[in-house]
């Protein structure tokens, strides 16, 4: 079994949906918890960083985490044709020294005019 | 200020050569990380640098693979006599230490 699981996709929605993008974890070690965004071709772009459980909010995005449930999410609201990439969750356990980052495989996401 | 830099962005060899990946990082991130991203696979952890300390080497899949790190800048990730199952996309990132990473475009490799 994966550390990080995340379904990979792909995710079809109109122009204007609410996106609800989700990762599930093994570790209850995790406490820093981010999203990133994937163009095609390009690196992964830091979307959203969060500690612990609770809401963070971004504009058009939501980053949530529920520890006790182990499951993070990322909302996307009015979402756009420009919001269709690959969405990566990623975790990591401490923030002292240096602490290796674990990805979960990507969600891709199109949304469509 | 520049992002996370690679080089080449795309990259066609013979099975059986060696090929030599670069990356320039974000200029003051002290810490550099190199990943591996397959269809389907996510991203692999490969190595991390971090200033002078001994390089975490814990992901290179074998010994035909090396990296180095010269002046705590410019990192070179090198694969020895490729194989077929090495082509991916190589993503190179840099980050201040315990702090976010930001990656580069990536290496496109083709192994035929």
């Amino acid at each position: 079994q994966k550390e990080v699981e995340q379904d990979p996709g792909p995710l079809s929605v109109p122009e204007g949906a609410i996106v609800s993008l989700n990762c599930t974890y093994s570790n209850s070690a995790f406490q820093y918890f981010m999203w990133y965004r994937q163009y095609s071709r390009k690196g992964p772009e830091l979307l959203m960083y969060t500690y612990s459980s609770g809401n963070k909010e971004d504009g058009r995005f939501t980053a949530q985490v529920d520890k006790s449930s182990k499951y993070i999410s990322l909302f996307i609201r009015d979402s756009q044709p420009s919001d269709s990439a690959t969405y990566l969750c990623a975790m990591r356990k401490g923030s002292g020294g240096y602490q290796k980052v674990t990805f979960g495989t990507g969600t891709k996401l199109q949304v469509i005019p | 200020g520049a992002g996370v830099s690679q080089s080449p962005s795309n990259k066609v060899t013979e099975k059986g050569k060696d090929v030599e990946l670069r990356c320039d990082p974000i200029s003051g991130h002290t810490a550099l990380y190199w990943y591996r991203q397959s269809l389907g696979q996510g991203l692999e952890f490969l190595i991390y640098f971090q200033g002078n300390s001994a390089p975490d080497k814990s992901g290179l899949p074998s010994d035909r693979f090396s990296a180095e790190r010269t002046g705590g800048s410019v990192s070179t990730l090198t694969i020895q006599r490729t194989q077929q199952e090495d082509s991916a996309v190589y993503l190179c990132a840099s980050s201040l230490v315990a702090r976010e990473q930001y990656f580069g475009p990536g290496t496109r490799l083709t192994v035929t």
